[in-house]
């Protein structure tokens, strides 16, 4: 899997936007980008996932370069809730069954402040 | 959506002895689940993979003799931990994946289990 960098830590005020970059400079052109976050003592959850065009869901959305070779996500109003690690991971379209195990870097510990 | 239940959510047991941690899907059929463990301050490493009515794939280091795993039914995974030792205190973790109509996947994780051996 193509490897992915994150800035280890970001802080943000509550009721604020939140943008969350991930670096995929080796993605390929069938590289999922998946982003999860765990909240402490929480296993991960998903977030939201996309393969070129900008994504919303109810969670956050997720704009992509055109070069595909970086992303964002985008919390649009912070919650103390939000408070999390946040993992953004490339996945082959074609991975699953046996393969479909995500591997995590360090992602981004998120701190969001009152 | 799909949901992975795990449990217990915590368990704290002397030195030389066995836990089993439960992995159940409980809306969907999983023939295949994953493994983590997590150190604190560390991220998720796969440990194994678990596949129904067949053997487990375990990643390079980990020992397949302490950390049995049993993918019995489409629904549920265990994970014993053998002779438990203070060093295998840690948050292990479960999933499983779903494929997504149009491409990739998306994996459901289960709440953890904080294992303490003391």
């Amino acid at each position: 899997d193509a490897k992915t960098t994150q800035p280890n830590s970001m802080e943000s005020n509550e009721e604020e936007p939140v943008h969350l970059p991930c670096n995929h400079s080796t993605i390929s052109g069938t590289d999922y980008i998946h982003w999860y976050r765990q909240l402490p003592s929480q296993g991960p959850e998903y977030v939201i996932h996309g393969l070129t065009s900008n994504v919303n869901n109810r969670m956050a959305s997720l704009a992509i370069a055109e070069d595909r070779k970086s992303s964002t996500l985008i919390l649009h109003r912070a919650t103390l809730r939000d408070a999390a690690v946040y993992y953004c991971i490339l996945r082959d379209r074609w991975y699953g069954g046996s393969q479909g195990n995500l591997i995590f870097g360090k992602g981004t510990k998120l701190s969001v402040k009152p | 959506g799909a949901v992975v239940s795990q449990h217990p959510s915590w368990v704290i047991c002397k030195s030389g002895t066995s836990v089993k941690i439960e992995c159940r899907s409980l809306d969907f059929q999983a023939t295949t689940m994953f493994w983590y463990r997590q150190f604190p301050k560390q991220s998720l490493m796969l440990m194994a993979t678990s596949n129904e009515g067949s053997k487990a794939t375990y990643e390079q280091g980990v020992e397949k003799d302490k950390f049995l795993i049993n993918h019995a039914s489409l629904t549920l995974s265990t994970l014993t931990v053998t002779s438990a030792h203070p060093e295998d205190s840690s948050f292990y973790i479960c999933s499983a994946s779903i494929s997504r109509r149009g491409g990739g996947t998306e994996a459901f994780f289960g709440q953890g289990t904080r294992l303490t051996v003391v």
